[in-house]
């Protein structure tokens, strides 16, 4: 079966820090992978989705940057963090190689900046 | 660009009874699919039901099932026999390609 991690689950951190959100998921080979953020009481606003190694796609321009340096492995970046940055993201999986199909969420990282 | 909206920002229902929550979208796309998720308050994204836009027939799941309406683009999930378990948000969400957009939810409370 796949299991999709994400870590760390709660991260508290100072305007113009850095930032690295890990996702990882297990039991599949190239799966389509995503990144989402979800402000206090909202729906989901996508930021990324890669379908290969090295393959990123950004939908909403900003401060953040995403990697795929692994065929399972998706990383979330900034350099230095803003306020507005603060919420839960959730990574997200589906199979590749055919239409689009049901996405799989991750338990999320609940992001403060202060 | 396609949108989801739903119209009922928050709902109660008493355990054991049925409830339908609303949700209408907007797209030139023929070919799409549709979810309902739940996040319970461990945030936690868990998939509902999911409709493939090409079949006719509405999904079901146990408790859950649709109404899809292609041609009036409105997708609405009825629970029925509703569980103290089912409180939560529900989201609808519409997805083309890798494109999958989110509506604002729904707060569903189940009351004993």
């Amino acid at each position: 079966s796949q299991t999709i991690h994400q870590w760390p689950a709660t991260l508290v951190q100072p305007v113009g820090s850095p930032l690295s959100l890990e996702c990882t998921v297990e039991g599949t080979s190239n799966p389509n992978l995503y990144w989402y953020r979800q402000a206090a009481g909202r729906g989901l606003q996508l930021l990324f989705y890669s379908v290969g190694i090295g393959q990123i796609s950004s939908e909403v321009p900003q401060n953040l940057s995403a990697s795929r340096p692994q065929d399972r492995q998706f990383i979330l970046s900034s350099k230095k963090l803003l306020l507005s940055d603060s919420g839960f993201y959730l990574c997200a999986w589906s199979w590749a190689g055919g239409p689009a199909d049901t996405q799989y969420f991750g338990p999320g990282t609940r992001l403060t900046v202060l | 660009a396609q949108t989801v909206t739903q119209s009922q920002p928050e709902m109660s229902v008493q355990e054991a009874e049925t409830v339908t929550l609303s949700c209408t979208y907007d797209t030139s796309e023929n070919n799409y699919y549709l979810f309902w998720y739940k996040q319970p308050p461990s945030r936690q994204m868990i998939l509902v039901i999911r409709q493939e836009a090409y079949k006719q027939q509405n999904a079901t799941e146990n408790r859950f099932s649709v109404n899809f309406q292609k041609a009036a683009k409105s997708f609405s999930l009825k629970i029925s026999d509703s569980q103290l378990g089912d409180t939560a948000m529900y989201f609808c969400a519409f997805q083309n390609n890798n494109d999958m957009r989110f509506g604002a939810g729904t707060r569903l409370t189940v009351k004993p």
